[in-house]
């Protein structure tokens, strides 16, 4: 079946470093591309999403950059901090048009940032 | 806002003993709930999804069911465990094209 996953499982960088994560999908077809964050013993938290109308979505300290053409994704985060170290999981769904099943997600492995103070 | 709440965060069950984890939410009206699993050092894998009181679709054969008696209450049960069955079980829900959100799972151990 599709898959979604990791290129690189850990990643390791200093404090104000920018991290960058990344993930290719399989699946031409998905519409809508999401980023977690779980940290131990916790579920994972949202952190962006991106449409596939779209290649490039900011948040706070955040950007997901999609490339439709090689079906990569990636997360960056600026000024990486102690709080950023995790474990980072990208999804991915096809969702359509007028779709509600945002829900039904494939998981990549995920990727474990640790920042180093 | 909405609160995801699951019980209990741990637990410790003998192989062929029956489980019943419930999730209820708040915040929120007729969400989709979403029960996933993720194995140790995996990613999170999809069980089952519910549109509404009494609709569940199962995502993956097993061991498991899954059951929705009420608008907020999403339950998944297990009459005989395995240990296979061992994993952080998360729900989730989401609701309008909103992003999933996800409550902070039950760790099952099945010995």
């Amino acid at each position: 079946g599709e898959n979604v996953g990791l290129h690189l499982p850990t990643l390791s960088v200093q404090e104000g470093d920018n991290s960058i994560i990344n993930c290719a999908y399989s699946n031409s077809a998905s519409d809508y591309f999401i980023w977690y964050k779980q940290e131990s013993g916790k579920g994972p938290q949202f952190i962006i999403d991106i449409r596939s109308n779209m290649d490039k979505r900011q948040g706070q300290r955040v950007t997901v950059l999609l490339n439709k053409t090689v079906k990569h994704l990636s997360l960056q985060i600026a000024a990486t901090q102690p709080g950023d170290s995790a474990v980072y999981f990208c999804a991915e769904n096809r969702v359509g048009a007028g779709g509600t099943s945002y829900g039904k997600l494939t998981f990549g492995q995920g990727t474990i940032l640790t920042v180093h103070p | 806002s909405q609160t995801i709440h699951q019980w209990p965060a741990t637990l410790v069950q003998p192989v062929g003993s029956p489980l019943s984890l419930e999730c209820t939410v708040e915040g929120t009206s007729n969400p989709n709930l979403y029960w996933y699993r993720q194995a140790a050092g995996r990613g999170l894998q999809l069980l089952f999804y519910s549109v509404g009181i009494g609709q569940i679709s199962s995502e993956v054969p097993q061991n498991l069911s899954a059951s929705r008696p009420q608008d907020r209450q999403f339950i998944l049960s297990s009459k005989k465990l395995l240990l296979s069955d061992s994993g952080f079980y998360l729900c989730a829900l989401d609701r309008d094209g909103s992003p999933l959100h996800f409550g902070n799972g039950t760790r099952l151990t099945v010995t």
